[in-house]
């Protein structure tokens, strides 16, 4: 059973340009949704994260929409560089309950020149 | 600087060997996670554990076991390796409670082969 849904599975973007990825979620009772980047050869790392009270967070070129009703996020990459090149994967906790994360099934991003 | 190590970074195994994979963190952190990481299927949660000697199963714990006997020690343990377990593992760690939970730190990986 997904509970988080990821799409879509790889992107390729112009230098320059807009990353979007989406993320839809069906536990309403999640309530911390972060986003990891991982680079080849390496573990993933938290890059950004929001909570359901806020519909935004921006932190530099990266940016989480969050929209609770719809039960989506998306993280939005501005000005997208080829240093961006890496898997993204969405997750979910219910922070009041279990510690264990839910991770969508991660989107490769290629940005080219 | 906050370390999360795993013991190989590539293994080969043959299929029926007993396979270890270690991890180790120094951030004192409660919780310790295995997970295996395949094209298209994402991070799929293997066991975890929040305290020594604790351990709860995740999503695919058939054919794993874990041990911890130290709070910065989590060992996966394939008890007879198949060739469907060949995979990227990862552990991760992070604190306890709703404070910690969302940051996991992520050792770089074993990519074992099971022949």
């Amino acid at each position: 059973q997904q509970q988080v849904k990821q799409s879509p599975q790889s992107l390729i973007v112009q230098k320059g340009g807009i990353s979007i990825i989406n993320c839809a979620y069906e536990n309403t009772a999640f309530d911390y949704f972060p986003w990891y980047q991982q680079f080849p050869g390496k573990g993933p790392a938290l890059l950004i994260a929001i909570r359901p009270d806020v519909s935004e967070k921006k932190e530099g070129r990266f940016t989480i929409s969050f929209n609770k009703s719809a039960k989506q996020f998306s993280l939005h990459i501005m000005d997208s560089q080829p240093g961006d090149s890496a898997t993204y994967f969405c997750a979910a906790l219910n922070t009041g309950t279990a510690s264990k994360l839910t991770f969508g099934t991660g989107t490769r991003l290629q940005v080219t020149l | 600087d906050v370390k999360v190590t795993q013991s190989s970074r590539y293994l080969v195994k043959r299929t029926g060997e007993k396979v270890f994979l270690e991890c180790v963190q120094d951030m004192d952190h409660e919780n310790m996670f295995w997970y295996r990481q395949d094209p298209g299927l994402g991070l799929r949660l293997i066991y975890f554990s929040y305290d020594v000697k604790m351990k709860e199963k995740g999503d695919i714990p058939e054919g794993y076991s874990v041990s911890r006997e130290k709070k910065e020690r989590f060992s996966l343990i394939l008890e007879s390796a198949s060739t469907n377990q060949t995979s990227m593992y990862l552990c991760a760690s992070s604190l306890y409670g709703p404070g910690g939970a969302g940051e996991q730190f992520f050792g770089p990986g074993t990519r074992l082969t099971v022949l």
